[in-house]
């Protein structure tokens, strides 16, 4: 079946440093994308989302880029803080699926002060 | 509150045992879901609600496992004849509506079963 991955399943960035964190999907028919970050006992919390009409969505100290043609997805982290140590996972949905969101495996950021 | 809650938080219960897991929406969200998730992996899809009705329950595993929301808020997951590999923290989440709306976790039912 289709599903959403992730590259690098652990990333370590010095504090202050940019993080980038990477996904591929494979549904070519998902046009909603959400990255979430969990901390260790909580559940996962939404960060950004963007849609595929877009390519780039800005939040604060987020990023999110969209390449349709090559089905990635990237979530950009400017000046990273320890407080963004976490893992982190991407989800794809669509609108013909009642927007139920596939998730990836998830990424684990250190960031070490 | 202003999440979404659920309980209990935790739940050890004895291999065959029947469990009910509880969920809590944010007040107006009209659309709630239920994942499972397994250390070290992303959430699983189980079912979701669209109001009272079971809009899609394809992630349901089996027939031990059933899900109910009879007034369109509270949400209750039900686990019969559990098993060790039902093990996993039972997310659920809420959102105002279907159409690809912001949607909200819950911090999880870590579910043990011995």
């Amino acid at each position: 079946g289709e599903s959403v991955g992730l590259h690098l399943p652990t990333l370590s960035v010095q504090e202050g440093d940019n993080s980038i964190i990477n996904c591929a999907y494979s549904n070519s028919a998902s046009d909603y994308f959400i990255w979430y970050k969990q901390e260790s006992g909580k559940g996962p919390q939404f960060i950004i989302d963007i849609r595929s009409n877009m390519d780039k969505r800005q939040g604060q100290r987020v990023t999110v880029l969209l390449n349709k043609t090559v089905k990635h997805l990237s979530l950009q982290i400017a000046a990273t803080q320890p407080g963004d140590s976490a893992v982190y996972f991407c989800a794809e949905s669509e609108s013909g699926g009642s927007y139920i969101p596939t998730f990836g495996r998830g990424t684990s950021l250190i960031v070490h002060p | 509150g202003a999440g979404v809650s659920q309980t209990p938080s935790n739940k050890v219960t004895e291999k065959g045992k029947y469990v009910e897991l509880r969920c809590d929406p944010i007040s107006g969200h009209t659309a709630l879901y239920w994942y499972r998730q397994s250390l070290g992996q992303g959430p699983e899809f189980l079912i979701y609600f669209q109001g009272t009705g079971a809009a899609d329950d394809s992630g349901l595993p089996n027939d031990r496992f059933f899900a109910v929301r009879p007034e369109g808020s509270v949400s209750t997951l039900k686990i019969q004849r559990t098993e060790r590999g039902d093990s996993a923290v039972y997310l659920c989440a809420s959102a105002r509506g279907p159409s690809g709306n912001t949607i909200y976790f819950g911090e999880g039912s870590w579910l043990t079963v011995v």
